[in-house]
């Protein structure tokens, strides 16, 4: 089946520091991705939707300044948490849509834990 | 609006126990997919099944099936003599095929299953 990377898989930042992480699908192109969060013990919520060459749609309550996405590939896009803060630590996931069709596939998530 | 409800949150059997996870779902298009995915405690999604609004056939993998019933709105999944291995969050999840292609997941529910 189709595969999807992220990296870093987990990470420990200092409050105040950016933080860049990348999904990558590997054997297939992607022109839209999309990310997740999920807070410990609860479902996931999609953070935003991700378009190869295009600004990012971002759901209600998600601020685009501070998660910026850029999807500069077929295969790569990018979530950089700005100025993290320890409410932001989470549990980070994108998927990626197989162009098309509706399947999608995730990536094994990102935790992002901030001091 | 579209919704997943998983009335369940946790449930906990012992090994070789049938189990039934709940899913109901609000959707007033007529065209969506319905998934249901494993969470272990890695955190990693593992994709279990889609379904498409047009096929109702239940399904059969192993141990494992599901149960998809329009008049009802509901897709639940039945896993029979559960293992321990078994043990996990599942997740209910409802694709929209014309609002992007965003999944809207359900809250989960934990499966324990002890020895």
């Amino acid at each position: 089946g189709a595969v999807v990377s992220q990296h870093p898989s987990w990470v420990i930042c200092k409050s105040g520091t950016s933080v860049k992480i990348e999904c990558r699908s590997l054997d297939f192109q992607a022109t839209t991705m999309f990310w997740y969060r999920q807070f410990p013990k609860q479902s996931l919520m999609l953070m935003a939707t991700s378009n190869e060459g295009s600004k990012a749609t971002y759901e209600q309550g998600v601020e685009k300044d501070k998660f910026l996405i850029n999807h500069a590939s077929l295969t790569l896009s990018t979530l950089t948490v700005t100025s993290a803060h320890p409410e932001d630590s989470s549990f980070y996931i994108c998927s990626a849509k197989l162009s098309g069709s509706s399947e999608q596939f995730f990536g094994p998530g990102t935790r992002l834990t901030v001091l | 609006a579209q919704k997943v409800t998983q009335a369940q949150t946790e449930i906990s059997v012992v090994e070789k126990e049938d189990v039934t996870l709940d899913c109901v779902y609000e959707t007033r298009d007529t065209t969506y997919y319905l998934f249901w995915y494993k969470q272990p405690p890695s955190g990693e999604l593992v994709f279990l099944i889609r379904r498409n609004s047009f096929d109702e056939q239940n399904e059969i993998s192993g141990r494992y099936s599901w149960n998809f019933q329009k008049s009802t709105s509901s897709f639940n999944f039945t896993i029979t003599a559960s293992q321990v291995v078994d043990s996990a969050v599942y997740f209910c999840a409802l694709l929209i095929s014309n609002s992007g292609y965003a999944l809207n997941f359900g809250k989960g529910t934990s499966l324990l299953v002890t020895p």
